[in-house]
């Protein structure tokens, strides 16, 4: 079946610091691929989201492209605030229908001042 | 922009009773809703699929009868927890797509059985 891989956590990166955090996916067809961030004690929320190859979706500094060729969906931003502080989760659907979303285990980032 | 609400928050039972979580979404319609499971410093792991007017879908290993479900209208999903016991303390949130390839998140709501 479909997953999702991501880096195991925390991830601990002081302010200003570029961050990646890797996730590969696999999937039959043609998935699109979501970052969902979740601040301590709330529900997720979308970040961005690419729903096909070599898009790139991006959001309050963050991006991540649809890689195709390496099955990757990175998320990277150039210079990380303590207000960044969350978990992160990579996830997959099909694209036909509303399907189900199949989530990474999430990675933590602790960013100190 | 797409509104998902999740009730209660939190949620403190004792054990052997049964809590109802609701899940509304608040500006469009959605005859597909998810349940997910959250441990702690772990992922979410979908329990089942809630289709309006039918039977919920659900994963494998996940108890039909203790985790009711019902999706009685365009706009709202139910998951009863029946007969709690403290290893149903969990986090629980639901999602629904009001269109494309967008997802909306409830708040989650925390159970803790005692």
């Amino acid at each position: 079946g479909d997953s999702v891989t991501q880096m195991e956590g925390p991830v601990t990166l002081s302010e200003e610091a570029f961050l990646t955090i890797n996730c590969t996916y696999t999937a039959t067809g043609y998935p699109s691929l979501f970052w969902y961030v979740q601040y301590p004690g709330e529900g997720l929320q979308l970040l961005l989201k690419a729903t096909k190859a070599d898009d790139k979706g991006s959001n309050k500094g963050f991006e991540a492209t649809y890689r195709k060729e390496t099955t990757s969906f990175h998320l990277e931003k150039g210079s990380v605030q303590v207000s960044d502080s969350a978990v992160y989760f990579c996830a997959l659907s099909e694209r036909q229908g509303f399907q189900k979303l199949v989530f990474g285990t999430g990675t933590r980032l602790l960013v100190s001042p | 922009g797409a509104v998902v609400s999740q009730h209660p928050s939190r949620v403190i039972c004792k054990s052997g009773t049964s809590v109802k979580i609701e899940c509304r979404s608040l500006d469009f319609q959605a005859t597909t809703m998810f349940w997910y499971r959250q441990f702690p410093k772990q992922s979410l792991m979908l329990m089942a699929t809630s289709n309006e007017g039918s039977k919920a879908t659900y994963e494998q290993g996940v108890e039909k009868d203790k985790f009711l479900i019902n999706h009685a209208s365009l706009t709202l999903s139910t998951l009863t927890v029946t007969s709690a016991h403290p290893e149903d303390s969990s986090f629980y949130i639901c999602s629904a797509s009001p269109g494309g390839d967008g997802y909306t998140f409830g708040s989650g709501t925390r159970l803790t059985v005692v």
